[in-house]
């Protein structure tokens, strides 16, 4: 089992340009999760699936953000113009029911918008 | 503010000793999880809770299963490899949901 994993581990854009991450949750599991780490607002919920259907995108900036689940095997994260304040590390977790359960994360994608 | 009120912010031990760490939460909440950020990034699940206590190897948690607002993480006999940044995260009550609301972290350094 090779745990939840997310490519790329880095990624350096410029400003305006468009950022796409990528999350492969493990095997099995019906939930996926992204989350968003910054040292000043610390780890925020940004948005989940469960079984492909989004659920909750309640901590999704309104604009230029936006998440697919387009099969059980992966999750992508689009976020358009990215601007300077965006840099943060995004994190992917998935659980398997996508209920009150432990919930697996990723090693992160490290975003910084130059 | 906050719904989820983790402390210390940081903590420095000596090796061999003894601490606990605790989130307070300022509704009720369903279920709480504790991880470990380590130097990479990555985020290690130590223990999920519904209720009662779990014990795992020198790290034990609890939740308060009466009023549901605190949880606490106890290390026992401190090692250098214990050292790393400890969160709490909780699940609402309500609906069945995964999502979780983090505390801000205890940056814990164990030391010789």
């Amino acid at each position: 089992n090779a745990g939840v994993i997310q490519t790329p581990r880095h990624k350096v854009t410029g400003k305006g340009q468009e950022a796409t991450l990528w999350c492969e949750p493990i095997s099995g599991h019906s939930a996926v999760f992204w989350y968003r780490q910054t040292i000043v607002q610390g780890l925020e919920f940004l948005t989940y699936f469960r079984n492909q259907a989004p659920i909750d995108d309640s901590g999704m900036p309104k604009e230029r953000f936006s998440a697919q689940m387009p099969n059980q095997s992966h999750s992508t994260l689009k976020i358009q113009s990215t601007q300077p304040q965006d840099s943060a590390v995004y994190l992917c977790a998935s659980s398997s029911q996508g209920g009150a359960e432990t919930l697996y994360f990723g090693s992160g994608t490290r975003l910084t918008v130059l | 503010g906050d719904q989820v009120e983790q402390s210390p912010s940081a903590l420095s031990l000596h090796e061999g000793t003894d601490s606990a760490l605790r989130c307070n939460f300022t509704t009720t909440m369903r279920s709480v999880q504790w991880f470990r950020q380590n130097s990479r990034g990555s985020l290690i699940s130590l223990f999920y809770l519904a209720s009662g206590t779990k014990e795992n190897g020198r790290l034990k948690s609890a939740f308060d299963s009466k009023e549901r607002r605190y949880s606490t993480l106890h290390i026992r006999d401190a090692q250098l490899e214990d050292s790393g940044t400890y969160f709490c995260a909780a699940a609402h009550t309500g609906a069945n949901t995964g999502k979780l609301t983090f505390g801000h972290g205890t940056i814990l350094r164990v030391h010789p």
